[in-house]
C-alpha cells in the first residue's frame, strides 16, 4: 500500500546533540510537510516542501532546518536540540498545495531529549 | 490561528451514531471543511472533506449547513476504536495557503 513512512518510531538524543528524523514516502506527491506537536497539543506545521522549493513557517526556530533530497524523502535537522524540543514530529504528504488536496501524515517520530 | 470551535469532549455509547458538532462562522466562501481524527501517539488520520454539499464515505458523513457556519461530522455506528481526538479545520482552496492548522480538536470517547 502506498504510505508515508517516518522512521525511527522513537528517537532518543543528548542535548545539543544533532538529530535527523527522516520521512520516505511511496505516493509519489509533490509536497511534503513536517509538523511538531508538543504533549496534550495539536500539531503545528514548521515547514514544507513543494518539489524542491522550500517555505518555512514564520515562527520555525533557526535551529529547524530541513532537506529533500527527492520526491521520496525528506529530512528533519534539529541542530541543537533543547529539552522544549522533545515532542512527536509528524510527517504529512499531499499531492497539491491547493486547500482541496488531502494532506496524509505518517505515523510520527517520539523525540526525547536527555 | 485556528478558524473553528469544537467542544472538548464527547461521550458515545458503542453502536450508536456519534455526532461531532463544529462551528466556524468565519469560513469563506472558498475554504474546505476538513476532518481528520489522531488516535493516542499515532498520526492524523484524514477522515473526510466539503465545500457546499453533505459528502460521505466508507468512514463517515459530514453535513455542512446550508450558510456554512457549521458542520457535523456523523460516524453512524461507533466502535471503541473510534476513541480519538477529533480536528474541525478550515483551509482555503486556493491561492497558496495550504496549511493544516490544527485546533484543540474535540476527544471522543467511545463507551462499551
Amino acid at each position: 500500500d502506498a504510505m508515508v513512512i517516518q522512521n525511527p518510531r522513537y528517537q532518543v538524543t543528548q542535548f545539543g546533540k544533532p538529530v535527523t528524523l527522516s520521512c520516505s514516502q511511496t505516493l509519489n506527491h509533490n509536497v511534503m510537510y513536517w509538523y511538531q506537536q508538543k504533549s496534550s497539543q495539536a500539531p503545528k506545521l514548521l515547514f514544507h516542501y513543494y518539489d524542491k522549493d522550500f517555505n518555512n513557517e514564520a515562527d520555525t526556530p533557526d535551529n529547524f532546518q530541513s532537506r529533500r533530497p527527492n520526491t521520496s524523502f525528506c529530512f528533519l535537522d534539529i541542530r541543537s536540540p533543547g529539552l522544549g524540543d522533545a515532542a512527536m514530529y509528524l510527517c504529512a504528504t499531499s499531492r497539491g498545495a491547493s486547500g482541496q488536496e488531502t494532506q496524509y501524515f505518517g505515523p510520527g517520530t517520539r523525540l526525547l531529549v536527555l | 490561528d485556528a478558524k473553528t470551535t469544537q467542544p472538548p469532549s464527547m461521550d458515545c455509547a458503542e453502536g450508536r451514531a456519534a455526532n461531532l458538532p463544529c462551528n466556524h462562522s468565519t469560513i469563506s466562501g472558498n475554504e474546505y471543511v476538513y476532518w481528520y481524527r489522531q488516535i493516542h501517539s499515532q498520526g492524523p488520520q484524514y477522515i473526510i472533506h466539503g465545500l457546499k454539499n453533505n459528502e460521505t464515505n466508507e468512514m463517515a458523513s459530514l453535513i455542512i449547513t446550508e450558510d456554512r457556519k457549521s458542520s457535523t461530522l456523523i460516524l453512524p455506528h461507533a466502535t471503541l476504536r473510534d476513541t480519538a481526538v477529533y480536528y474541525c479545520i478550515v483551509r482555503l482552496s486556493q491561492g497558496g495557503s495550504e496549511k493544516l492548522v490544527f485546533g484543540k480538536g474535540m476527544k471522543l470517547t467511545v463507551n462499551p
